[in-house]
């Protein structure tokens, strides 16, 4: 069965320090996606990438920047220079190709970004 | 482009009521899921609709049930609610049947007394 693992629950960083969010995840389908979203106080998931298991290509979006290495089962996120703003929770989710739309969440990572 | 709405935002209910939850998704969107946030559990998969046809479902008791109606717009019911119902449920619409990026709603907050 499907599997994606947050170990960090809690980051807390200074304003301005880099910081990556580790996701390693399970599965028995050659053909997947992977996701992270971001969940602010308001509580609404926010969409920030989607990655499917044939494209390992790094990508990077302004401050963030996600590494997929299938070799470790791992998609990690990094954010560069994290400002206040960032301060949330931070989810990575796996979707097979053979279960539809279903998201299997991992249990998140709380960043907290201190001024 | 409107985004994912969900109606209400905020519910009390007694243990042994039940609750009808909505969700309307972006235009165009086909498929919609619904998902249990709690701080033990997590986000857990309820199930998805997609044509209005049940395509999948978590594992969760029969008391938890949805349909989606021809303009996509989604309901999820509770019968019988239980203490340990209260959550923040969330839906999302996706374009295709899967698998897709689905875009969130703001959630409906359920609390159980």
């Amino acid at each position: 069965a499907q599997k994606v693992t947050q170990a960090q629950t809690e980051i807390s960083v200074v304003e301005k320090e880099d910081v990556t969010l580790d996701c390693v995840y399970e599965t028995r389908d050659t053909t997947y996606y992977l996701f992270w979203y971001k969940q602010p106080p308001s509580g609404e998931l926010v969409f920030l990438i989607r990655r499917n298991s044939f494209d390992e290509q790094n990508e990077i979006s302004g401050r963030y920047s996600w590494n997929f290495q299938k070799s470790t089962s791992s998609f990690n996120f990094t954010i560069t220079a994290s400002q206040v703003v960032d301060s949330a929770v931070y989810f990575c989710a796996l979707s097979e190709a053979s279960a539809g739309n279903m998201l299997t969440f991992g249990g998140g990572t709380r960043l907290m970004v201190k001024p | 482009k409107a985004g994912v709405t969900q109606t209400p935002r905020y519910l009390i209910k007694t243990r042994g009521q039940q609750v009808t939850l909505s969700c309307s998704p972006i235009s165009g969107h086909r498929s919609v899921s619904w998902y249990q946030q709690t701080p033990g559990q997590g986000l857990q998969f309820l199930f998805e609709y997609f044509s209005e046809t049940q395509r999948n479902k978590g594992n969760f008791p029969g008391r938890f049930s949805g349909r989606q109606f021809s303009n996509s717009r989604s309901e999820m019911n509770v019968s019988t609610l239980e203490l340990g119902d209260s959550a923040l449920y969330l839906c999302a619409g996706s374009l295709a049947g899967g698998p897709d990026t689905q875009y969130f709603g703001p959630g409906t907050r359920l609390t159980v007394l």
